[in-house]
């Protein structure tokens, strides 16, 4: 069956602290990638997404995000962390197979940036 | 800029009752999707609706759920009798394409007591 792994349910950092969330997929063909942010108390915006083209994808608010497609992996990252960035994060795959594609989606990781 | 709503944002309900979930989607959006999330676990995807009809769904989605746009406008979602394990964050998604970006409403979180 088809999934995502999201490695980090729970991160901390401090204010300009680097981050790199990892994803991993399980799914043979191709596929769509997503990054969903959830501040508090918000609903799930879009951060960025892959759906062909260059695999380094440039995202919202300084993130970004590298699909290794021999990895199955879409970690997201960001150089310097600001407290604003605390939020849960969900790694999404859509699997292309002919239309009217689902999200499948990551547990999601919580990050708490401290000032 | 357009944002999808959900309407109620809380909704609590007494066990075997009937609820209906009410989402206006982003005006130029075709493709529509319900997802859920029970407390501490992943988005789960519920349903997906094209063309008035029900494209995929996965196995949560059983004879208690149904789906319509009876106005055009709202897409709503109905449980027919609530059971406690109904209990959950509901959010809808919509998009332009079949492959595109799904976006997604605030939630409603239905409490089934």
């Amino acid at each position: 069956a088809q999934s995502v792994s999201q490695h980090n349910h729970h991160v901390i950092l401090s204010e300009a602290a680097s981050l790199e969330l990892g994803c991993n997929y399980s799914y043979g063909g191709t596929v769509n990638l997503f990054w969903y942010v959830q501040y508090p108390g918000q609903h799930l915006q879009l951060l960025l997404k892959y759906f062909s083209g260059d695999p380094l994808v440039k995202g919202i608010k300084g993130f970004e995000a590298e699909f290794i497609k021999s990895k199955f992996s879409f970690n997201l990252r960001k150089p310097s962390v600001q407290w604003s960035d605390t939020a849960e994060y969900f790694c999404a795959v859509t699997p292309i197979s002919g239309g009217y594609n689902k999200l499948i989606f990551g547990a999601g990781t919580r990050l708490a940036v401290h000032p | 800029e357009p944002e999808v709503t959900q309407t109620p944002s809380h909704q609590v309900t007494q066990m075997g009752q009937e609820v209906i979930l009410r989402c206006v989607p982003i005006s130029n959006h075709l493709y529509f999707y319900w997802y859920r999330q029970i407390l501490g676990q992943k988005v789960e995807f519920l349903v997906s609706f094209y063309n008035n009809e029900i494209s995929e769904k996965s196995e949560i989605f059983d004879d208690q759920f149904s789906v319509e746009r009876p106005d055009g406008s709202n897409f709503t979602l109905k449980i027919r009798s609530t059971k406690l394990e109904d209990s959950a964050m509901y959010f809808c998604a919509t998009g332009r394409g079949d492959t595109d970006t799904q976006y997604f409403g605030p939630g409603t979180r239905l409490t089934v007591l």
